[in-house]
């Protein structure tokens, strides 16, 4: 069985360009988590989807970040004009319906982003 | 505000010996607690967790400990193998929270033969 998978693995980009990155989750996995760690810390909290809506957006730093995800399967996280603060590795994750008790999440390999 | 700390950036240990990572936290509403694991290029993989309302977890070569009235964790690794040299993460979720989880900064370990 194919685990979360992301792409690109790695994205340079220059100040000011739009970026996608984006996310498949496990099969059946109905919830979905956006993180980034950047260069000597921890994962950060960005988005959570359960399904097509995102109950929690309260990581996103600046309205320059969204997040969508189509079909209860498939996101996309949208960087519009990229600052150098942006680099990071960002990482999704996905697991099982949030019923009230925790499921594990499932990470995938990342997006290295790099803004010149 | 970082609710989650690691203070330890890296530990050096050798083969066979017992590698002792810790955590603190500082919000009394974090009711679940993990442990995972990160190997350069992959994602973090999920390792042990506990309850608040527990103590002590124990699976196999892992055990976790959790000291609510200090705020404070540790994760016991015996005996450390080589394949465990890679980046633990401190994980914690808040009582009202489906899954959102806030994370350390990490701790790089290092196994030496």
């Amino acid at each position: 069985g194919a685990g979360v998978s992301q792409s690109p693995s790695n994205k340079v980009t220059e100040k000011g360009k739009d970026v996608e990155l984006r996310c498949d989750p496990i099969s059946g996995h109905t919830a979905l988590y956006w993180y980034r760690q950047s260069l000597g810390q921890g994962l950060e909290f960005l988005i959570y989807f359960q399904g097509n809506s995102a109950p929690d957006k309260s990581g996103l730093p600046s309205d320059r970040f969204s997040a969508e995800r189509t079909g209860g399967s498939v996101s996309t996280l949208t960087i519009q004009r990229t600052q150098q603060e942006d680099s990071a590795v960002y990482l999704c994750a996905s697991s099982l319906g949030a019923d009230g008790s925790y499921n594990e999440q499932f990470f995938g390999p990342g997006t290295r982003l790099t803004v010149l | 505000d970082q609710q989650v700390k690691q203070n330890s950036p890296s530990l050096s240990v050798q083969e066979g010996r017992i590698s002792i990572l810790n955590c603190d936290y500082t919000n009394s509403m974090f009711d679940y607690f993990l442990w995972y694991k990160k190997y350069p290029a992959e994602g973090p993989t999920f390792l042990i967790s506990i309850s608040s309302i527990k103590d002590k977890n124990e699976d196999g070569r892992f055990t976790v400990f959790l000291n609510k009235s200090a705020k404070h964790l540790s994760l016991h690794i015996v005996p450390s193998q080589p394949g465990d040299s890679a980046v633990y993460f401190c994980a914690a979720k808040r009582s009202d929270s489906w899954g959102k989880l806030q994370f350390g900064a990490g701790t790089q370990v290092v196994v030496t033969p």
